[in-house]
């Protein structure tokens, strides 16, 4: 399967513990996006990267959170001091690189890590 | 960004034509119009995207309208599998997703 893979697919943890998620994209996307959705929304943007360079990020994304792509391949999302309202489904996606001449882009969703905090 | 509207749900018998629309009266000259559905606990697929002329691909056809304000994705025959949320969504980079229409198919 050369899909985008997530690890774990799912984490419980207690209030207050650190967790890290990882994302591997599919080979040779140099984009990478981190999404969050809770129950009965759509997906929320949270940050993405071209490459190993972080381009944007949401304000969603408190200073809990943090991501990382140290060689422009897999990523990390690591949230510290978990809180209950961080309980949700975080989706990565990854892009290939854009075509001369082309404005938008397909991203590829991997089935994501649900994380329950208690 | 420019906002899209879509109905909460939809209903449709399954061998059935679907045809789900989006409004987005305040779309920009140069936003494209981009289709991804979400079956049930799965991360979102890509469905299709247009600018300005219709589009046909295996998955569905995106019909929009002249003045671009609004669109239409149509399955030609909806499947018990083509039960998910599908969002209408303009800005790419990152995706700007709303609640989208959760169809759902009737055997």
């Amino acid at each position: 399967d050369t899909g985008v893979s997530q690890d774990p697919r799912h984490k419980i943890t207690k209030r207050g513990q650190n967790v890290t998620f990882r994302c591997d994209p599919i080979s040779e996307h140099n984009r990478l996006y981190w999404y969050r959705q809770t129950l009965g929304q759509g997906p929320e943007f949270l940050t993405y990267f071209q490459n190993e360079a972080q381009l944007e990020k949401s304000r969603l994304l408190s200073d809990r959170f943090s991501a990382e792509r140290p060689k422009g391949s897999f990523s990390t999302l690591e949230i510290q001091r978990t809180e209950q309202g961080d309980s949700a489904m975080y989706l990565c996606a990854s892009s290939p690189p854009r075509r001369r001449g082309k404005l938008t882009d397909t991203q590829y969703f991997g089935p994501g890590t649900r994380l329950t905090v208690l | 960004d420019a906002k899209t509207t879509q109905p909460n749900s939809m209903e449709s018998n399954e061998e059935e034509p679907v045809h789900l629309p989006c409004n987005h009266s305040t779309i920009s000259g140069t936003d494209y119009i981009h289709w991804y559905r979400q079956l049930p606990s799965q991360g979102p697929e890509y469905v299709i995207h247009g600018l300005t002329s219709n589009v046909n691909n295996r998955m569905a056809s995106l019909a929009i309208a002249e003045d671009r304000k609004s669109s239409t994705l149509i399955l030609h025959r909806a499947t018990l599998r083509d039960a998910a949320v599908y969002y209408c969504i303009l800005r790419n980079t990152p995706l700007v997703f709303g609640k989208g229409t959760r169809l759902s198919v009737i055997a």
